[in-house]
């Protein structure tokens, strides 16, 4: 089945440095990749839709300028949080669909950020 | 505005059944998810509804109606690794995912 690795799984940084998470597909191609955030006990709440050559789509309320994406390859999409504060801490996932698939099916692991 | 509700959290005992319930309103509907998300992990896909009726799947069933804005998600014979958070999502006109809060499902032996 196809995979989604996104890596680190956990950091840690200082306030005002930035943290770059990565987001690959094994073994298929991924046209659209998307970013997501999730508080606790909260849903899941999309920050981004990725597409690969273009510029990404950034949901209102999502600062473009301080979650930069970058979708350079079919199988890698990355999002650098700039300048991170400690409300920039939560759980960041990534997702991608496999061309010419309607569901959304495949989850990076996660990544845990926590600035301090 | 959209809206997906589902219950915050139930309970059931090892070995029962368990239905967890999703109502929604969006704009347009194309399709609803479940996904089942452990703690401090990435959701991982269940089932996908389009068309009203059950679709079933070893222990996990889910049905859909579109015409009352409701699924649910039936977990049968439960096991104490079905403890977990259970995110109802539905794929609105502009294809793209309303998300539920989540159902936290406590398995108890």
């Amino acid at each position: 089945g196809a995979v989604v690795s996104q890596h680190p799984s956990r950091v840690i940084c200082k306030s005002g440095t930035s943290v770059k998470i990565e987001c690959r597909s094994l073994d298929f191609q991924a046209t659209t990749m998307f970013w997501y955030r999730q508080f606790p006990k909260k849903s899941l709440m999309l920050m981004a839709t990725s597409n690969e050559g273009s510029k990404a789509t950034y949901e209102q309320g999502v600062e473009k300028d301080k979650f930069l994406i970058n979708h350079a390859s079919l199988t890698l999409s990355t999002l650098t949080v700039t300048s991170a504060h400690p409300e920039d801490s939560s759980f960041y996932i990534c997702s991608a669909r496999v061309g010419g698939q309607v569901t959304e099916a495949f989850f990076g692991q996660g990544t845990r950020l926590t600035v301090v | 505005g959209q809206n997906i509700d589902q219950p915050t959290e139930m309970t059931a005992t090892e070995g029962a059944i368990v239905q967890i319930n999703c109502t929604y309103q969006t704009s347009g509907f194309n399709g609803l998810f479940w996904y089942q998300q452990h703690a401090g992990e990435a959701p991982t896909f269940l089932s996908y509804n389009v068309l009203d009726g059950l679709e079933e799947k070893g222990r996990f069933s889910s049905f859909l109606s579109r015409s009352k804005g409701y699924s649910y998600l039936l977990l049968k014979e439960l096991q104490m690794k079905d403890s977990a958070s259970y995110l109802c999502a539905v794929k609105d006109s502009n294809y793209q995912l309303i998300w539920g809060a989540g159902t936290k499902l406590i398995i108890k032996p």
